[in-house]
């Protein structure tokens, strides 16, 4: 079975541009959550969705905007890019919202603001 | 608000143990997870904790106080496939990710 699949893998912007991200879950998961990491952070908590339905929200700004489609999959919205935009962006996906459910993470969009 | 965390590296040799520590400060709690990441690569799932108490997968063990807001991953018989960032992260009101632990493990 397919993963966790996310597009693009690697992205450069400049600085007050419009970015679109996104990821598809494994077949079955309901849940989408996306982060933000930092080269030696750990991920950022930006969003999570369940059924098509935002479920939890992260300390970011209101430039970063998210959905989810009947499919399940779901885009990552980010506007009036900044240069501390830059890194990379996971989603996970899991079963369903219960925090027992392991998070399977795709590969990540590696985004560059110039 | 939400809060972990974790040593920033810990070194060890093969065949060696080492356990990897992680504190929380949580408003709401359901449980405790631990997350492998390798250079470039994604995180991975390793294991989840909701009650007290030790749970063991293979080489991998991890333990959680829920009294003492406390947690640790334990690593047998460490591998040079071992070295990695482990995260610790506390399903709450939302997921929150601790700092990451570098474990670098030598010959």
């Amino acid at each position: 079975d397919a993963g966790v699949t996310q597009s693009p893998t690697h992205l450069i912007k400049t600085r007050g541009q419009h970015v679109t991200l996104r990821c598809s879950p494994i077949s079955g998961h309901k849940s989408v959550s996306w982060y933000q990491q930092v080269l030696g952070q750990g991920p950022q908590f930006i969003f999570q969705y369940y059924e098509k339905e935002e479920r939890g929200r992260g300390n970011f700004p209101d430039r970063f905007s998210a959905r989810q489609f009947p499919n399940y999959s779901s885009e990552l919205n980010v506007n009036a890019l900044l240069l501390g935009d830059s890194a990379l962006y996971l989603c996970a996906s899991s079963l369903d919202r219960r925090g027992n459910q392991p998070q399977h993470f795709g590969d990540g969009t590696r985004l560059s603001i110039l | 608000g939400q809060s972990l965390e974790q040593p920033s590296e810990v070194t060890a040799v093969e065949g060696a143990i080492v356990q990897i520590n992680c504190t929380y400060q949580t408003s709401g709690f359901y449980g405790l997870s631990w997350y492998q990441q390798h250079d470039g690569g994604a995180p991975t799932f390793l294991s989840y904790n909701a009650l007290d108490g030790l749970e063991e997968t293979g080489r991998f063990s991890s333990f959680l106080s829920r009294s003492d807001s406390y947690g640790y991953l334990l690593l047998q018989e460490l591998q040079m496939k071992d070295s990695a960032s482990y995260f610790c992260a506390v399903y709450g009101q939302n997921f929150v990710f601790g700092p990451g632990t570098r474990l670098s493990v030598l010959p």
